[in-house]
Parts: C-alpha cells; structure tokens; sequence
C-alpha cells in the first residue's frame, strides 16, 4: 500500500462547478499536510497547508480527518485556470520528510 | 529576484554517460532536496541536505551522487549505474528540513537514448 494515496482523475468539471479530492495518508504519525498544485510539465508549488480545524483560502478549502487518515481540498466556482495536478504531501515530523502523493488531475472546461 | 535554478532544462545523453544536474539557490535557505518525478507518479526523494557539507540519501539514492560544498549549490550527477534514468529532476529547498514550504526548481528533464 502506497504511503499517500489519491485518485489520479482526470476529473473533468464545467466551469463554475464545485469539485473535491480526497487523499488518504497510511502513516499515523503523519504530523503535517499540505495540498501543492503542480501545472502541465512544471514545478509544483504549496496551494496551502492543511490545519486540523481545517482551513480556507477564497474559493478553496482544505480538511482533515485524523481518525480516518484522510485529508480532502474542495475547490468551489472552478475556474479554467484551477486546471493543474493537484499534489497531496504527508509530513511525518519524526524524520522531517516530505511524502508526494501521485496528484490528482482537475480539467475545467468552458 | 530570489529563486532556485536548475540546468540544463532539457538534458540528452546516451547510455552509460554520467550526467550532472546544476541547482543553485539564492533564497538563504539552509535545507536542499533532489527529487524524481516519473509519468503518474508522485515525487520521489533522491538525496537531501539539511546543512552544507552533508547530505542524506532518500528513497531512491541509488545510481545517484551529490555534493553540497556551498549553500547554494546542489548539484546531482546520475551516474551508469542508474538503469532508468529518463525522468523529471526537480531540486527544492526550504528554510530548514522542519518546514512543509518546499520552493522547486523549474526542472530539468533528462532522457537516456
């Protein structure tokens, strides 16, 4: 079983739709979360941090369940700019390692 | 501007050539990482450096060596002994190994003909 899970997509929404990812984590210990956006052929770059009494930053919004081991980001009114990969990271604070998940591919169409 | 930056962008080699990857950071920040990015795949940890003059190898290490003999520079060599070399490179850094901020690189994309 793969240490960060997330479903690989595509998942293809009209603009202006509401579209959410889920991403399970194996490791219990995990500490710290984060969602990375990573667009076609270029670097990924933090989206935002993942707190446990979840957090938001305008259109989206990231949770956490620690019983579950399952963090999810929730992207609402979708623009065709949210196109990209969306990257779940794990951080277990024991070794201050960083864990990628495989991403996620969002397409927004007109 | 501060920034990271990797080179070559685009790499071409034939086999059994060792190859080195430049990445060069003017942010100040103390922690550098390699990793590898494969097609569907999340990225992997090559080598990493907490602080200059050590590094650690990560997941993946195998086939590959670095250095880090200033704070800017890490460069990564993927030497013949790595047998699937063709992939993304991506180097990143943070202000220290505790941060979840990582600032990436642009990349450099290596295939071995």
């Amino acid at each position: 079983r793969k240490e960060v899970e997330q479903d690989p997509g595509p998942f293809n929404v009209p603009e202006g739709a509401t579209v959410a990812f889920n991403c399970t984590y194996s490791n219990s210990a995990s500490q710290s979360f984060f969602w990375y956006r990573q667009d076609c052929r270029k670097e990924p770059k933090l989206l935002m941090s993942v707190y446990s009494s979840g957090n938001e930053d305008g259109r989206f919004t990231a949770q956490l369940n620690r019983a579950s081991q399952y963090i999810s980001l929730l992207i609402r009114d979708s623009k065709l700019s949210d196109s990209a990969t969306y990257l779940c990271v794990v951080k277990d604070n024991a070794g201050n390692m960083l864990t990628f998940g495989g991403g996620t591919r969002l397409m927004v169409k007109p | 501007d501060g920034g990271i930056t990797q080179s070559p962008k685009y790499l071409f080699r034939k086999e059994g050539q060792n190859v080195t990857l430049s990445c060069e950071q003017n942010l100040n920040h103390d922690a550098m990482y390699w990793y590898r990015q494969d097609p569907g795949q999340g990225l992997r940890l090559i080598y990493y450096s907490q602080i200059v003059n050590d590094f650690q190898k990560g997941d993946i290490a195998e086939g590959y060596s670095v250095s880090r003999e200033k704070k800017e520079s890490f460069p990564l060599t993927v030497t013949s002994a790595q047998k699937n070399p063709t992939a993304f490179y991506l180097c990143a850094s943070s202000i220290a190994s505790t941060s979840g901020e990582l600032f990436f690189g642009e990349g450099s994309r290596l295939t071995v003909l």
